[in-house]
């Protein structure tokens, strides 16, 4: 079946605009993860879905940082007044349950704030 | 707050030969610890799953280990080949979130 799938694949934007980010986990996947990978980097955790609702947002940098999933698929992480420093890799990835199973990621989307 | 290392930061290897890469954390109260390979400008491939209760997985020419109470785990790759060039990441979770290591660039030569 098909994986977990990002758009953009690439984004460029100036500094102090506003970017969603989109991602399609895989069918059936209850949890969903939002993951940021500095160059050089480990990716680091974002936020955390189980179904709709946001359990874990403990790794939100700061309140320009949101993230939706109102349905229970699909997520869309937004991001407020773009900085430079927000220039990243934003990975999301899917498991079937929120402990203890594999999480499947997707090919990332590379935001570049000039 | 739990730590991920991983040792060497990068490795240049021949072909054949068979390798080891290691990744140590801080706190053994783990769900499970995985490894994925990432290949430049690419997102994340799963590639071993071990929960916390288990002690090896393998798959094909990689074995993965873990010894939780010394909080380390190998990535054991055989008959190395150049199609195995990629940095190579472990990852912890605890709770929620997996937490990453800066992986190991490994590069086999022809």
């Amino acid at each position: 079946g098909a994986g977990v799938s990002q758009t953009p694949s690439n984004k460029v934007t100036e500094k102090g605009k506003y970017v969603e980010l989109r991602c399609d986990p895989i069918s059936g996947h209850t949890a969903l993860y939002w993951y940021r990978q500095s160059l050089g980097q480990g990716p680091e955790f974002l936020i955390y879905f189980q179904g709709t609702g946001a359990a874990d947002d403990s790794g939100l940098p700061n309140d320009r940082f949101f993230a939706v999933r109102p349905e229970g698929s699909v997520s869309t992480l937004k991001i407020q007044r773009t900085e430079r420093g927000d220039s990243a890799v934003y990975l999301c990835a899917s498991s079937l349950t929120g402990t203890g199973v594999e999480q499947f990621f997707g090919p990332g989307t590379r935001l570049t704030v000039l | 707050k739990q730590e991920v290392t991983q040792i060497p930061a990068a490795l240049s290897v021949p072909e054949g030969e068979n390798l080891v890469l290691n990744c140590s954390f801080t706190d053994s109260a783990i769900y499970n610890l995985q490894w994925f390979r990432q290949d430049p400008g690419k997102g994340l491939t799963s590639l071993l799953l071990i929960q916390s209760s288990q002690r090896e997985q393998t798959s094909g020419r990689l074995n993965a280990s873990l010894d939780k109470s010394s909080g380390r785990s190998t990535l054991y790759i055989a008959a190395s080949q150049p199609g195995d060039s990629a940095t190579y990441l472990c990852a912890v979770k605890r709770g929620t979130a997996l937490i990453f290591g800066k992986g190991t660039t490994l590069s086999v030569s022809s």
